[in-house]
């Protein structure tokens, strides 16, 4: 049972446009969410993260919005830039669930110069 | 160290073969995951370790994996009777518990190759 999904394996953008990665998950117990990044040959890195009474957490570059009543979760990367090019994992935890925290399968994004 | 250690980076090992993987975590996180990614897979649960809880074993794929660790330090992934099919990255993460321990941090892994 795949509590958090990402759908999308692969998305590629030109440089400089948005990049909108998305994230569906089941668990309505989930109250905390997180983006992950992750180069070849090196562990996931934490990008930005969302808690459940938010819609919305910005970064710089970096957006998340949280729809709850949809279970969907998005990252939005404006605008993006070839060192954007990555793995994107997208993750959630529980407090009931003693803050487990669980990955999607992870989509690939290739930003194009 | 600074970060999250692994060991080691690289494994070759024959089918049938005991393996064992190891992770040092952040000083003073008590929060320990092992997680495995299959090739062009997703990262995959397999054992979560939370201060003196009991630790959380769902994940495990057979009985073929354990894991332990010792108080707040080091723990170690061991895999007996290794198959093919276990071939994979380890990932090791650690992070504070409760509220504040939300955000993991990752070890740069072991890539394991079973032949």
């Amino acid at each position: 049972d795949q509590q958090v999904k990402q759908n999308s394996p692969s998305l590629s953008v030109q440089e400089g446009r948005i990049s909108i990665l998305n994230c569906d998950y089941t668990n309505s117990m989930f109250d905390y969410f997180l983006w992950y990044k992750k180069y070849p040959a090196e562990g996931p890195t934490f990008l930005i993260s969302i808690s459940s009474i938010k819609d919305k957490n910005e970064d710089g570059r970096f957006t998340v919005f949280l729809n709850k009543s949809a279970k969907h979760l998005s990252l939005h990367i404006v605008p993006s830039q070839p060192g954007d090019s990555a793995v994107y994992f997208c993750a959630a935890s529980a407090q009931t669930g003693g803050f487990k925290t669980i990955f999607g399968a992870g989509t690939r994004l290739f930003v194009k110069a | 160290g600074a970060g999250v250690s692994q060991s080691p980076s690289n494994k070759v090992t024959e089918k049938g073969k005991d393996v064992e993987l190891r992770c040092d975590p952040i000083s003073g996180h008590t929060a320990l995951y092992w997680y495995r990614q299959r090739l062009g897979q997703g990262l995959e649960f397999l054992i979560y370790f939370q201060g003196n809880s009991a630790p959380d074993k769902s994940g495990l794929p057979s009985d073929r994996f354990s894991a332990e660790r010792t108080g707040e330090s080091v723990s170690t992934l061991t895999i007996q009777r290794t198959q093919q099919e276990d071939s994979a990255v380890y990932l090791c993460a650690s992070s504070y518990s409760g509220q504040g321990g939300r955000k993991l941090f990752f070890g740069s892994g072991t890539q394991l190759s079973v032949l």
